[in-house]
């Protein structure tokens, strides 16, 4: 079946640590996403990616990073440069008919310990 | 004023209530108006689409869409406790911009 894997499905991190977060896809969809969220804060944008070697900053891309070298992956580190990761962290990708709106991953829950 | 308002509960009603849940936009640029439905801990899936202004139905579910208030509507007839989750709104203008989330309404649906 066609989808979105995201994992690990939950993430504990140290303090001072990077980690990875990945976002695999066999749906064949140009643009991916990596949103956040927080309770009450609902779904922000981190970085986006609409085709393969470019991406762009969302709205709160500070102490992210990302790398988009094939369509199916788009990859999401955290670095410890971000003081505030805990969150869930939500991937999506649509594809050329964007009337479909996004078709999201299960998430990755990060969490600092 | 953020672009996006989205009263986020939490909305309790009893199973049979129909539900309605609104969001607010600032963006008249906005064209594509979505509603997601997400359960705890799951990625959001898709309920509802529309473009522009207008009504949509779909099996128990009506999306409105009015530009020239600024206001979206998600309406639930004959609510089921299986409607219990997160309802977030999202829209994007015209082109290839991402979508822009409301914060989510919780609704509960007691049997």
């Amino acid at each position: 079946d066609g989808g979105i894997t995201q994992s690990p499905k939950y993430l504990f991190r140290k303090e001072g640590q990077n980690v990875t977060l990945s976002c695999e896809q066999n749906l064949n969809h140009d643009a991916m996403y990596w949103y956040r969220q927080d309770p009450g804060q609902g779904l922000r944008l981190i970085y986006y990616s609409q085709i393969v070697n470019d991406f762009q900053k969302g709205d709160i891309a500070e102490g992210y990073s990302v790398s988009r070298e094939k369509k199916e992956s788009f990859p999401l580190t955290v670095t410890s440069a971000q003081k505030n990761p805990t969150a869930f962290y939500l991937c999506a990708s649509i594809g050329q008919s964007y009337f479909y709106g996004y078709t999201f991953g299960s998430g990755t829950r990060l969490t600092v310990v | 004023q953020k672009e996006v308002e989205q009263d986020p509960g939490p909305l309790s009603v009893p199973e049979g209530a129909i539900v309605s849940l609104n969001c607010t936009y600032s963006n008249s640029a906005f064209q594509y108006f979505m509603w997601y439905r997400q359960y705890s801990r799951k990625g959001p899936e898709l309920l509802m689409y529309t473009y522009s202004s207008g009504n949509k139905e779909d099996g128990r579910f009506t999306a409105q869409v009015d530009k020239s208030s600024k206001y979206i509507s998600l309406f639930i007839r004959d609510s089921q406790p299986s409607d219990s989750a997160t309802y977030l709104c999202a829209m994007r203008n015209s082109g290839n911009t991402p979508l822009v989330f409301g914060k989510g309404t919780r609704l509960s649906v007691i049997a």
